[in-house]
């Protein structure tokens, strides 16, 4: 069981947008940034946002992330089939002194 | 361009130890953080520990504490984790991934830029 809880499924259809939450605590999201990653089939992860909102330079603008208290979102419009991924929330956790993982969703594009 | 080249696929008996080789290129590498993560086949993500690359301090998760062992070689720009007293649930691929600048000091976080391409460690009899 994950320390951070993320729906195991989402989809979509093309062009529409998805919300993907993340849900954690005091100790991890609430005092400490959420970071998203995106893996492909067969592929390592892949940063899509670190520090709540940020988006590293090449990450289409589509992908955008927020945080409200201990709960952190990923958000992304334009669904395109190439969207089709595992999707997972990251924080560094202050009392397991470590960082800790949502348990992944997986994004089906329909 | 920023590479982490990570060594290959390994397999390995009960109780026995495996060290996978992570080497950098395209930065300057003591001037990051290096964390390890692995995945069991069809599960998801779990942090191991971090590593600074310049002092070679290093911290550990919980799970794996007395097991791991991260190392680095500054000449060649390469980090190690060793993985001790193997078993079947170790079998995994196990990630190599550059973390925030040390001079940040922020060991703590979970800001992941670049990845290995991972490799699969096998822990049967």
């Amino acid at each position: 069981q994950s320390v951070l809880t993320q729906p195991p499924t989402a989809s979509g259809a093309p062009g529409q947008r998805v919300t993907i939450s993340c849900s954690g605590r005091s100790s991890n999201i609430g005092s400490n940034g959420a970071n998203w990653y995106q893996q492909l089939p067969g592929t390592a992860p892949k940063l899509l946002i670190h520090n709540n909102n940020e988006r590293p330079s090449g990450v289409p603008d589509r992908f955008s992330g927020s945080k409200s208290g201990t709960s952190a979102s990923l958000a992304i419009s334009g669904l395109q089939s190439e969207d089709e991924a595992d999707y997972y929330c990251a924080a560094w956790d202050d009392s397991l002194n470590g960082v800790v993982f949502g348990g992944g969703t997986q994004l089906t594009v329909l | 361009q920023v590479q982490l080249v990570q060594s290959g696929a390994e397999v390995k008996k009960p109780g026995a130890s495996v060290k996978v080789s992570c080497k950098a290129s395209g930065y300057t590498f003591t001037s990051y953080y290096i964390h390890w993560v692995r995945q069991a086949t069809g599960q998801g993500l779990e942090w191991m520990g971090w590593m600074n690359g310049n002092s070679g301090k290093t911290g550990y998760g919980q799970k794996f504490q007395g097991r791991v062992t991260m190392t680095r070689d500054t000449s060649i720009s390469t980090a190690y984790m060793e993985l001790s007293s193997l078993r079947s649930e170790d079998t995994a691929v196990y990630y190599c991934a550059r973390g925030v600048p040390v001079s940040s000091g922020r060991y703590f976080d979970g800001d992941f830029d670049y990845w290995g391409q991972g490799t699969l460690v096998t822990v049967s009899s």
